[in-house]
């Protein structure tokens, strides 16, 4: 088992242009989520989803959209990059959220510098 | 919204010494989670606490859950110098919330 792959690891975006960072996992998880982390932050919860098809805001999701069309994958778009999103960008996995919170299972991370 | 608060914010010991963080919620929740995030990496699960006054051990590593289940804490014994990163707490509602809301984090280093 891979776990949970990310694409790319690193990027450098000029403010304005678009991108998909990737997210895969091959555990047959329910839910996913990403995150961005930012020195002094923490880790804010950008968008999740519970299933293929169903996706809900989190805490920070302005600029950031996402789709679930299947289980294993879970693409976060930048609309319109800004400077504001350079961040650490984590995306997570867990078993399923009808058994209450579980394990997150997290990628390596998409460092993304925006000028 | 939820809010999980974590102290301190950063932690330097000598290796031998004892640490702990704590993380305070606002809101009573469900379940709280701890995890390691050693520098470059991504965090990586410990544990999940659920009942109220719960106390879980792994080797020199002691978490425990408030009685009210709004504060949590981690205490690890004789740090070593493996012991270095960022420790996060992140609480979960319960319920058809799915979310975890995560604490700031506490970096600890360990001088030899």
């Amino acid at each position: 088992n891979a776990g949970v792959t990310q694409t790319p690891k690193f990027q450098v975006l000029k403010t304005g242009q678009s991108m998909t960072l990737q997210c895969a996992q091959d555990m047959n998880h329910e839910y996913m989520s990403w995150y961005r982390q930012d020195p002094g932050m923490g880790l804010r919860l950008i968008h999740y989803s519970v299933g293929a098809g169903i996706t809900d805001q989190g805490e920070v999701p302005n600029g950031y959209n996402v789709s679930r069309s299947t289980t294993e994958d879970f693409p976060l778009r930048l609309l319109s990059a800004a400077p504001s999103q350079t961040s650490v960008y984590f995306c997570a996995s867990s078993y399923s959220p009808t058994l209450g919170n579980q394990p997150q299972h997290f990628g390596d991370g998409t460092r993304l510098s925006i000028l | 919204g939820q809010q999980v608060m974590q102290i301190p914010q950063y932690q330097h010991v000598q290796e031998g010494e004892d640490f702990t963080t704590y993380c305070n919620s606002s809101t009573t929740l469900s379940n709280i989670q701890w995890y390691k995030q050693r520098p470059g990496g991504h965090p990586v699960f410990l544990i999940q606490l659920v009942k109220s006054g719960e106390v879980k051990k792994q080797k020199r590593l002691t978490f425990q859950f408030g009685e009210a289940k709004k504060n949590s804490s981690l205490h690890i014994t004789a740090t070593q110098t493996t012991d270095v990163g960022t420790y996060f707490c992140a609480g979960g509602s319960g319920g058809s919330n799915y979310k975890l809301t995560f604490g700031k984090g506490t970096l600890l280093t360990v001088n030899p």
